[in-house]
């Protein structure tokens, strides 16, 4: 299995530039996939195919990277930005990142 | 609108089965690829398994094959999984999700709880 790899948790101030980081275990090429998943919710979809923005996502959204490693980010950040963000990909069977908690400070 | 309400969840005690059922609307359901997903309490996603958009394909984590199995009626856009031999391990909120190369639409989930 694809193992990714991401930070456990960040802490920024509404206004803010976040990046957050996901480093996969072999190259994935553009398939990796990013979501947003607040408390008691499912999961959604806000990225895919690495930099492609989904329908309804703020454009303060954005993705980045290529092979293994790969980047969300968010600018600026916003109190309801507050969620975990997951990483995904599909280069073979699906894994996620175990997800990166956002907090705002 | 893509609407994916799951139902069937509660709880079972280990050996036992349970099957999952997905209702899907608001798209055309025999056009896609439909997957199951699912989270343990407090923890991260994990894919579970895949049916292509005509049945004819199935795909499932290791962990799961020989005791789970998806299918679909594309007639009922509905979509099941059968858990048989249920483990405590496979306690989780399981989620049915539209598939592209990546899973754009996402049901409420149901719960499973695998417990004496």
């Amino acid at each position: 299995d694809t193992v990714l790899t991401q930070s456990p948790a960040l802490a920024v101030s509404p206004g803010e530039r976040v990046t957050i980081s996901c480093r996969a275990s072999e190259s994935v090429s553009t398939r990796m996939h990013w979501y947003q998943q607040k408390p008691g919710q499912q999961p959604k979809l806000l990225i895919y195919g690495a930099s492609n923005l989904e329908s309804g996502v703020p454009a303060r959204f954005s993705g980045s990277g290529s092979g293994t490693d790969f980047t969300l980010t968010i600018d600026p950040v916003e109190a309801n930005d507050t969620a975990t963000y997951f990483c995904q990909q599909s280069w073979n069977d699906p894994t996620f990142g175990a997800g990166t908690k956002l907090e705002l400070k | 609108e893509v609407q994916l309400v799951e139902s069937g969840g509660g709880l079972v005690q280990p050996g036992r089965s349970m099957k999952l059922s997905c209702a899907a609307s608001g798209f055309t359901f025999n056009n896609y690829d439909m997957a199951w997903v699912c989270q343990a309490p407090k923890k991260g996603l994990e894919w579970v398994a895949t049916i292509s958009y005509d049945g004819s394909s199935t795909y499932y984590r290791d962990s799961v094959k020989g005791r789970f199995t998806i299918s679909r009626d594309n007639a009922k856009s509905t979509l099941y999984l059968q858990m048989d031999s249920l483990r405590s391990e496979d306690t989780a909120t399981y989620y049915c999700a539209r598939q592209e190369d990546y899973f754009d639409y996402w049901g409420q989930g149901v719960m499973v709880t695998v417990s004496s």
